[in-house]
């Protein structure tokens, strides 16, 4: 079975700060790992996801992600947060049998100005 | 391109009625899948349909609780009869799920507040 966990339920920092939340996954096999992020009263929206290849992934909006297979982590990091990032970020994985998505619990980012 | 499109945004009912929520995925997709977002039970895949045909409903709660996909642009997600703890944000999602290796992202619909009370 596939399960993703999400430490912190929520992330605090200042405006201008980096921002990282973080990502462990459980899953048998080789993952597919992804990050969405929900604004009040809205949907999930995409932001990234790991497939293959380089371990350190870009995504929308300036934020990236790098796969740690050993650490079997998948950190959501930007290098300068905004305001506008206060949201709450999901991770989840999938493994390589079929389409079906498991989500972490979700994490809070608050960004202060 | 217009998106994942459910309706309505918001429901309220009482308990005891019927209750249909409806979702158009993304032109192109072959896969839709239903999903319900509570405080305590965070997101929870429901059921989900590949080309029309229910692929897995084994997240779906109870018999009350039905989903359908008569074509490729449009599935219900039915409760008969709603009870208050179905109170929660239905998600519909969609994936085009041609690419065969399961790389594909899903695309989230705006969601359906449902509150029964």
């Amino acid at each position: 079975a596939q399960s993703v966990a999400q430490p912190e339920d929520q992330v605090n920092v200042a405006e201008g700060n980096p921002l990282t939340v973080k990502c462990t996954y459980s899953v048998s096999g080789n993952p597919y790992l992804f990050w969405y992020v929900q604004y009040p009263n809205r949907g999930l929206q995409f932001l990234l996801k790991y497939i293959t290849g380089d371990n350190l992934v870009k995504g929308s909006y300036g934020f990236e992600a790098e796969f740690n297979k050993s650490q079997t982590s998948f950190h959501l990091k930007k290098p300068s947060a905004l305001v506008s990032d206060s949201a709450l970020y999901f991770c989840a994985v999938r493994d390589r049998s079929d389409y079906k998505l498991s989500f972490g619990a979700g994490t809070t980012v608050t960004v202060r100005a | 391109d217009a998106g994942v499109i459910q309706s309505p945004r918001h429901e309220v009912t009482e308990m005891g009625q019927e209750v249909t929520l409806r979702c158009k995925p993304i032109s192109g997709h072959d896969y839709l899948f239903w999903y319900r977002q509570t405080m305590m039970r965070g997101l929870e895949l429901l059921i989900y349909f590949n080309n029309n045909v229910p692929i897995d409903d084994s997240g779906m709660p109870e018999d009350r609780f039905s989903a359908k996909m008569p074509n490729a642009s449009f599935s219900t997600l039915k409760i008969q009869p709603s009870e208050p703890r179905d109170s929660a944000v239905y998600f519909c999602a969609s994936t085009k799920g041609t690419s065969g290796a399961l790389t594909d992202t899903q695309y989230f619909g705006p969601g359906t507040r449902l509150t029964v009370l």
